[in-house]
C-alpha cells in the first residue's frame, strides 16, 4: 500500500517546453488536488478532482492543465513552462472530505 | 488576502518545555481546522484536526484549541522533542461540500533544541 505517489521526484525544464506530473493513489479515494508551494507562500491548490472524469479550477490554475481519466491517478501538465512555475508540487488526496493525505512532491525547475 | 494566517515564520524552544504554534483566519465560514507537519523534501502529514464544534482536541503530546470569537487556535506540543522539528501548517476548509479545499497558512518552521 503506496498511499500516494508522485512521478517524476525532480525534473528540470527550459522556458517553453512542456511536461506532465503524474499523481497515483491506491487508496480508492474520490478527491485529488494539486498544490504548488513557494517559500513564503504556503500551499496553493492549483486544480482538483471531485472524481473520476471530473476537474475544476483552483486558486491559482493559470498555466496548468489537468485530467482525471482513471478514478486512481491524477495529472498535472504544463504546456509551455515558464520560471515562475519553479516550484515543488504536491499531490493530495481525501475520501472522507475531511483529512487530506500528500505525495512527497515533485521539485521542478524551470530555466 | 491571506484567509489563513500564521504570522510567526520561525519558534525555538528547548526539548520538554512547550511550543505553542499559532494561527488566526478571517473567513467566518470555515468549520474544520487542521495541523499539518512537513518535514525537508517530504509531503505535509496530516498532524491533528478539530471541528468548529468544539474548543479543543488532544492526541498524545498534541493539542489544538479553537477560539471561535477570535478566530484563532494554536497548537501546544508537550513535551516538545528534537524529532518534533519541522515546518507546520495551518489549514482551514468550509463545509466540506462537493470539493472539500482546504486554506493553507505559510508555515511556522518549529526547531527544538537537545
Amino acid at each position: 500500500n503506496a498511499g500516494v505517489t508522485q512521478t517524476p521526484k525532480f525534473r528540470v525544464l527550459k522556458t517553453g517546453q512542456s511536461m506532465t506530473l503524474l499523481c497515483a493513489q491506491d487508496m480508492n479515494h474520490e478527491y485529488m488536488y494539486w498544490y504548488r508551494q513557494d517559500p513564503g507562500m504556503g500551499l496553493r491548490l492549483i486544480h482538483y478532482s471531485v472524481g473520476e472524469g471530473t476537474t475544476a479550477k483552483g486558486e491559482v490554475p493559470d498555466g496548468y492543465n489537468v485530467s482525471r481519466l482513471k478514478k486512481q491517478n491524477f495529472l498535472l501538465g504544463l504546456e509551455s513552462a515558464a520560471p515562475s512555475q519553479t516550484s515543488v508540487y504536491f499531490c493530495a488526496t481525501t475520501g472522507n472530505g475531511e483529512t487530506q493525505y500528500f505525495g512527497p512532491g515533485t521539485r521542478l525547475l524551470v530555466l | 488576502d491571506q484567509q489563513v494566517k500564521q504570522n510567526s515564520p520561525s519558534l525555538s524552544v528547548q526539548e520538554g518545555r512547550i511550543s505553542i504554534l499559532n494561527c488566526d483566519y478571517t473567513n467566518s465560514m470555515f468549520d474544520y481546522f487542521l495541523w499539518y507537519k512537513k518535514y525537508p523534501a517530504e509531503g505535509p502529514t496530516f498532524l491533528i484536526s478539530i471541528s468548529s464544534i468544539k474548543d479543543k482536541n488532544e492526541d498524545g503530546r498534541f493539542t489544538v484549541f479553537l477560539n471561535k470569537s477570535a478566530k484563532h487556535l494554536s497548537l501546544h506540543i508537550v513535551p516538545s522533542q528534537p524529532g518534533d522539528s519541522a515546518v507546520y501548517f495551518c489549514a482551514a476548509s468550509a463545509g466540506g461540500g462537493a470539493t472539500n479545499k482546504l486554506i493553507f497558512g505559510t508555515g511556522t518552521l518549529l526547531a527544538v533544541q537537545p
